[in-house]
């Protein structure tokens, strides 16, 4: 099984880009997470969703956009890119809120 | 303020030491607490679950302390691959997990 897919693996953007991080999960979970991870800092919650069509702001969602058309799938988007959004991105997949957490293996993301 | 404080590290043990980790957390609501590891530049992955009464994994056992609020992590018989970072992370009902910061464990030879 694949578990929890992310693509791409590294970017390299601009300030003022904007681009979109992927994020696919076939173990049909409806809670799905992204967190970014810088040093130091720990794991911090971007966005999540509950289910299709439901999404919320985690601790740190400014600059970040995301939506839950269906189960599987669950991207992020930069809407431009600031040298502070340079970091690691982990999307996370679990049946719900108080369980298991499976990461995808990350994309490390630098913006000059 | 942080929810889930831990000690950083680095921990730096020999192979065979026996090396123990604490987390405090702030909200006594917290229902859930889990152990994850994550080696260098990959994701964390779940290393065990912590339950009320402790729970054992082999070599790793884990404990709760709700009076004090503090979970512990004991590794016995530290093995070269053990050396990574530890995770403590709990849940609160309504919320997602919060993560700690992480400590760092070196097992050298």
């Amino acid at each position: 099984n694949a578990g929890v897919t992310q693509t791409p693996k590294f970017q390299v953007l601009k300030t003022g880009q904007s681009m979109t991080l992927q994020c696919a999960q076939d173990m049909n979970h409806e809670y799905m997470s992204w967190y970014r991870q810088d040093p130091g800092m720990g794991l911090r919650l971007i966005h999540y969703s509950v289910g299709a069509g439901i999404t919320d702001q985690g601790e740190v969602p400014n600059g970040y956009n995301v939506s839950r058309s269906t189960t599987e799938d669950f991207p992020l988007r930069l809407l431009s890119a600031a040298p502070s959004q340079t970091s690691v991105y982990f999307c996370a997949s679990s049946p719900g809120f108080e369980n298991i957490q499976y990461f995808g293996a990350g994309t490390r993301l630098s913006v000059l | 303020r942080k929810e889930v404080e831990q000690d950083p590290g680095p921990f730096n043990v020999p192979e065979g030491a026996t090396v123990a980790f604490n987390c405090t957390y702030s909200n006594s609501a917290s229902q859930s607490f889990f152990w994850y590891r994550q080696d260098c530049r990959k994701e964390p992955k779940l290393l065990m679950s912590v339950y009320s009464s402790g729970n054992e994994d082999g070599r790793f056992t884990a404990q709760l302390n709700r009076a004090s609020q503090y979970i512990s992590l004991l590794i016995r018989d530290s093995k070269l691959s053990d050396s990574a970072t530890y995770l403590c992370v709990t849940y609160q009902a309504g919320t997602a997990l919060i993560f700690g910061k992480g400590t760092t464990l070196s097992v050298s030879s």
